[in-house]
C-alpha cells in the first residue's frame, strides 16, 4: 500500500455524529487524495490537498470537510452522518509512474456505516 | 454526466480465453489513462496506462487500446486466469495529470 495508512478501517455509527477518518502516508508525497466507492458509482472524489492547508472541493463535496496540518496527514470529517454518507472510503496519494504518468495508490480502504 | 463510462456492469469468461474491458470518455482534455483493479476488501491498484498521444500499451498479458476519435479505449487481458477475476476501472487524468476520473467499473469473473 505505498505507506498509506487509513484509520479506523470500520466504523459503525448513527445519524447526526461527527465522524473522522484519517488517512497517513510516510513518503513525503504532496498530493492526497479522498474518495468514496459506491455501487454502479465507482470512485468519486470528495477533497483533494496539494500541500499543507492547501485543499479543494471534487465532485461529491457537500457534508464533508477536510483538513491537512502536516504533509503526512489528511483528515476527511463528516461533521453530521447521514445514511447517504454510508460508504467505503479511500485514502490515495499520486506517484510518477514508469510510464510518465502519474498514479494514484489507494490505502486499504475505511467502510463507513451510518445507522 | 459521467465523463467516463463503462457500459458493461459485469463480465465473464472462460480460463485462457481472452477478456475485453470497455471503456469510453466524454473529455478530449484527458492527458492520461489508466486502468485499475480491484479485489474485494483491498484498495485499487494500477493496472496499466497510456498516454493520449498512444493508441496501444502493452505490458505483459494487459494490453490497453485507445483510439481517440471514437474517445474509446479497451484493456485486453490474454490469457485470462482466475486470479484476474476483480473488479476494474477505467480512470482518466487531466490537469497535468492530478486531476483523475474514475468509471463506474466492470466486474470480471474468470471462470475455470
Amino acid at each position: 500500500d505505498a505507506g498509506i495508512t487509513q484509520s479506523p478501517r470500520h466504523k459503525v455509527t448513527e445519524t447526526g455524529t461527527p465522524v473522522t477518518l484519517r488517512c497517513h502516508q510516510t513518503e513525503n508525497h504532496r498530493y492526497m487524495y479522498w474518495y468514496r466507492q459506491d455501487p454502479g458509482h465507482g470512485l468519486r472524489l470528495i477533497h483533494y490537498s496539494y500541500g499543507v492547508k492547501d485543499t479543494d472541493k471534487g465532485e461529491v463535496s457537500d457534508g464533508y470537510s477536510v483538513s491537512r496540518s502536516k504533509t503526512e496527514d489528511f483528515l476527511l470529517t463528516l461533521e453530521s452522518a447521514t445514511s447517504s454518507q454510508t460508504s467505503v472510503y479511500f485514502c490515495a496519494i499520486s506517484v510518477l509512474g514508469s510510464s510518465g504518468a502519474n498514479v494514484l495508490t489507494f490505502g486499504a480502504g475505511s467502510r463507513l456505516t451510518v445507522l | 454526466d459521467q465523463q467516463v463510462k463503462q457500459n458493461s456492469p459485469s463480465l465473464s469468461v472462460q480460463e485462457g480465453r481472452i477478456s475485453i474491458l470497455n471503456c469510453d470518455y466524454t473529455n478530449s482534455m484527458f492527458d492520461y489513462f489508466l486502468w485499475y483493479k480491484k479485489y474485494p476488501a483491498e484498495g485499487p491498484t494500477f493496472l496499466i496506462s497510456i498516454s493520449s498521444i498512444k493508441d496501444k500499451n502493452e505490458d505483459g498479458r494487459f494490453t490497453v487500446f485507445l483510439n481517440k476519435s471514437a474517445k474509446h479505449l479497451s484493456l485486453h487481458i490474454v490469457p485470462s486466469q482466475p486470479g484476474d477475476s476483480a473488479v476494474y476501472f477505467c480512470a482518466a487524468s487531466g490537469n497535468y495529470g492530478q486531476n483523475f476520473v474514475f468509471g463506474p467499473g466492470t466486474r470480471l469473473s474468470v471462470l475455470p
